[in-house]
């Protein structure tokens, strides 16, 4: 089976920078995805990573060890149209299994 | 390119009764998944069709849950009777062809509220 575990919610200031953390558990690992969900929403692709490092995109990264379990999304300088839940999706086979997402709240 | 393609966008029926969604992914995908979101939880895949045929329904409570693809383009998912713990988002999401470190496209979903 699969586990994902995520801080259930986050709260940071406009400008700033934080890490939105996923640590997993997962048999025959073939990649994490990382996606964003504004509420009532569907989630949107953020990210990919399937080699251990650091991907960056413009004001988001996304890092991953495989050794570890662990993964982080960066978000930098914040906005306010961050706010929003972050998914953490694990690819174990065939299957893109889900954590419940940590929902981060941008203050002014 | 237009998205993944939902409806309806909201539902709302009473314990008991049948409802039924309707997807049409992006054009030219050839894996179709459905998910279930319930309130405060990531999505949950029910069932994942490669072209016409199911790849995944492992986690689709069969009794009470179906769905089909039948030409391989938009798909139908079923529930009957429908339960109080049915209340949850329905995602439907494409992608290409269903490789290991393709991105999924979610539709923008159906609300379903069994009261």
């Amino acid at each position: 089976g699969q586990n994902i575990d995520q801080p259930t919610e986050m709260t940071a200031t406009e400008g700033a920078i934080v890490q939105i953390n996923c640590t997993y558990q997962t048999s025959g690992f073939n990649g994490l995805f990382w996606y964003q969900q504004h509420a009532g929403e569907a989630p949107t692709f953020l990210s990919y990573n399937v080699l251990d490092g650091l991907e960056e995109k413009g004001r988001f990264s996304s890092f991953l060890s495989r050794s570890k379990g662990y993964s982080y999304l960066l978000l930098k300088e914040l906005q306010m149209k961050d706010s929003a839940s972050y998914l953490c999706a694990v690819r174990g086979g065939n299957k893109l299994v889900f954590g419940a997402g940590t929902i981060l709240r941008v203050k002014s | 390119e237009a998205g993944v393609a939902q409806s309806p966008r909201y539902k709302i029926i009473e314990k008991r009764q049948s409802v039924a969604f309707w997807c049409n992914p992006i054009s030219g995908h050839a894996t179709l998944y459905w998910y279930q979101q319930i309130l405060g939880q990531g999505p949950k895949l029910l069932i994942q069709f490669q072209n016409n045929g199911v790849v995944d329904d492992s986690q689709l409570p069969k009794d009470r849950f179906s769905a089909e693809r039948l030409k391989g383009v938009d798909s139908t998912l079923k529930i009957q009777p429908a339960k109080l713990e049915d209340s949850a988002v329905y995602l439907c999401a494409s992608s290409n062809q269903g490789q290991v470190g393709e991105t999924q496209y979610f539709g923008p979903g159906t609300r379903l509220l069994v009261l």
